[in-house]
């Protein structure tokens, strides 16, 4: 177990809703980044937080928005869901370069 | 052409037997390699980490990274079925701020049959 967690587990919602995911960062580290992985692919880079600011994105909209706070744990936002963000969502902790991923909310969009 | 390539398999081997896996990537800013494995409905799980060219082994794992070719491998010997799994590749290069994407494989599918 790394000790990252993220919450819900699972989660159903509709086109056009909005979703909030959450991630616990492993005791000690700073920095949380967050990837989308659709079925059958590598995981996605879509922001990385250090000290509750944003200091790198991939190339996701900006419906997607995330939040740290000051214990380093972090929040995923999105807007305006559509199909294709249906999608297993993960969160890394990391102090260095070596990055500790939890266990994932998987997200379907009906 | 995708920035990191992996063969997504699957691969299926008898118990025993050494599994090589293989990423070709087309950066030649990436610094950082790292081995995942992920089991199904399950995160990432960090197995190998090297900087820059050179192997590292732990247990019956060993990671190679060949720079100049921009290919990396990891191999296992002594395959058991807890190894069934999928194996993921990433790298990333130092990016602004100490900001550090990884960029990963598309993942290959591995089964080690008793």
């Amino acid at each position: 177990e790394t000790g990252v967690t993220q919450s819900p587990t699972h989660l159903i919602k509709t086109r056009g809703q909005q979703v909030t995911l959450r991630c616990s960062s492993q005791s000690g580290h700073n920095t949380v980044s967050w990837y989308q992985q659709a079925l059958g692919q590598g995981p996605q880079f879509i922001f990385q937080y250090y000290r509750e600011e944003e200091n790198g994105r991939g190339n996701f909209p900006p419906r997607f928005s995330g939040l740290q706070f000051p214990n380093y744990s972090s929040e995923l936002n999105v807007n305006a869901l559509e199909l294709d963000d249906s999608a297993l969502y993960l969160c890394a902790s990391s102090a260095e370069y070596e990055q500790y991923f939890g266990p994932g909310t998987r997200l379907t969009v009906t | 052409q995708k920035e990191v390539e992996q063969d997504p398999g699957p691969l299926s081997v008898p118990e025993g037997a050494i599994v090589s896996l293989n990423c070709t990537y087309s950066n030649s800013a990436f610094q950082y390699f790292m081995w995942y494995r992920q089991y199904s409905r399950k995160g990432p799980e960090l197995l190998m980490y090297t900087y820059s060219s050179g192997n590292k082994e732990d247990g019956r794992f060993t990671a190679q990274v060949d720079k100049s070719s921009k290919y990396i491998s990891l191999f296992i010997r002594d395959s058991q079925p807890s190894d069934s799994a999928t194996y993921l590749c990433a790298m990333s290069a130092l990016g602004i701020q100490g900001a550090q994407k990884l960029v990963f494989g598309q993942g290959t599918r591995l089964t080690i049959n008793p």
